[in-house]
């Protein structure tokens, strides 16, 4: 079965630093892959796609790759800040009908 | 504002009474879903509707039923709530056209069963 995993430990790192968040899937070749950030108690917001033809995709201090021959998409914040904390989780259309599949996510800590 | 909005946002109840949690968008999308997010599990769907009338299992439908009579709202209903099935539960809506859309999630409904 289709498995996703994320980092289950917390990243901590400092401000201004970038942080790298990995995303791993196994038994499945998807189309694309999204990332969503969750703050505590509230619903996931998405932040970026990226398609299986595309090796990187950009949004402002943002970066996503994606590798399908590793099976893994990374996840960058470059310069981070303190508001960056937060749950970020990966999810790739595994099914029919828009199904997603969510990771676990990975917990981020910026500290000052 | 594009939003989906979920009643009630919290929920104490005990085992065996029936309850519904209420799932809107004003965004015309036809794609709901309703997810249950637990620690070290993440969010596993549990139904999920194409559209009106059409509804389908998710990954863990067990215990709960839905119902889509009207394009924007999407109960999600447990006829008898046990402790397992105590959890912060989302609903999210989509656009079927231009695929891929990302959801929109609700704020979430964290539900404790005694």
């Amino acid at each position: 079965s289709q498995k996703i995993e994320q980092n289950s430990e917390a990243l901590n790192i400092q401000e201004g630093k970038t942080a790298t968040l990995t995303c791993n899937y196994t038994n499945y070749s998807p189309a694309y892959l999204q990332w969503y950030r969750q703050d505590p108690g509230r619903g996931p917001v998405f932040l970026l796609l990226i398609r299986e033809n595309e090796k990187e995709k950009r949004k402002e201090r943002l970066k996503v790759t994606f590798d399908t021959t590793l099976k893994q998409s990374l996840f960058h914040i470059t310069a981070s800040q303190p508001a960056d904390s937060a749950t970020y989780l990966c999810a790739l259309p595994t099914g029919t009908a828009s199904k997603l599949t969510f990771g676990t996510g990975t917990r981020l800590q910026v500290t000052l | 504002e594009a939003q989906v909005t979920q009643n009630p946002r919290y929920l104490i109840t005990v085992t065996g009474k029936k309850l519904t949690v209420t799932c809107s968008q004003n965004m015309n999308h036809e794609y709901m879903s309703w997810y249950r997010q637990d620690p070290g599990l993440g969010l596993r769907q549990i139904y999920y509707s194409m559209n009106v009338e059409v509804t389908d299992k998710g990954d863990v439908p067990e215990g709960y039923k839905v119902s889509r009579k009207e394009k924007r709202n999407f109960p999600l209903i447990l006829e008898s709530p046990s402790p397992n099935q105590t959890s912060l539960y989302f609903c999210a809506s989509s656009s079927q056209m231009g695929q891929p859309t990302p959801p929109y999630f609700g704020p979430g409904t964290r539900l404790l069963v005694l």
